[in-house]
């Protein structure tokens, strides 16, 4: 059974880097085809994808967000890191990373952390 | 890299369809088999409905059913019941070898 929890800061300051840790079980992220992606969602609004980590080092980042993130991963803890640097208010959302169902298929997360709100104000 | 556009809300009656449409670029829809869709209940995570464009993972309903015709994908509830009331995202690959979601859709059973 694969699950996957999200930790991390419940509150940051403007201008601090936010550092999210995935922690998963069920799988390895040194088996081939294996991914974990970041996926926001701000209060009422939309799911917004961040990035993803293949278990080649392979990774991904959104365009309008990629000089801002870095993922990295852990495969001896089982753990995927995201960190997003320079927060500001509208980065307040639930952040939530994902399992890929599949590795040439980066859009199908077919299993989700429960997520973590965070909140980004002085 | 814009989001795919969703219509905000659909509703339909019991036992009804209804389909949700996903429209993007040759860049992303156009481009790929790659369109998932996703059932969210308020407070939940999301739960993959379909992937590649028309295939249903273990477990979810054959009521939902997926298709794409150029630019479009879209997402079909047959027979519906009020425990599909949610909200739906549709992503799909894109060309900047990132992904991309709908704005999401509020499905309301009267």
């Amino acid at each position: 059974q694969i699950t996957l929890k999200e930790s991390g800061p419940t509150l940051v300051k403007p201008t601090q880097t936010l550092t999210l840790t995935c922690t998963f079980s069920g799988f390895s992220l040194s088996t081939s085809g294996v991914g974990v992606g970041w996926i926001r969602q701000p209060p009422g609004k939309a799911l917004e994808w961040l990035a993803l980590i293949y278990w080649d080092d392979d990774k991904r980042y959104s365009p309008s967000l990629k000089s801002r993130l870095t993922i990295t991963k852990d495969t001896s803890k089982n753990q995927v890191v995201l960190t997003m640097t320079n927060m500001d208010p509208v980065d307040t959302a639930t952040y939530y990373c994902a399992h890929v169902r599949d590795g040439y298929n980066p859009a199908a997360f077919d299993i989700w952390g429960q997520g973590t709100m965070v909140t980004v104000s002085s | 890299q814009s989001a795919l556009t969703q219509p905000a809300s659909v509703s339909g009656s019991p036992g009804q369809s209804i389909t949700i449409s996903c429209t993007g670029t040759s860049s992303d829809v156009g481009g790929y088999n790659y369109v998932s869709w996703y059932q969210q209940h308020p407070g939940k995570a999301p739960k993959l409905m379909i992937y590649e464009v028309s295939n249903r993972p273990s477990g979810v309903s054959n009521r939902f059913s997926g298709s794409k015709s150029g630019n479009t994908a879209s997402l079909t509830i047959s027979g519906l019941q009020a425990e599909d009331e949610a909200d739906y995202y549709c992503s799909s690959y894109a060309s900047s070898s990132s992904v991309v979601f709908g704005g999401g859709t509020k499905l309301t059973v009267l």
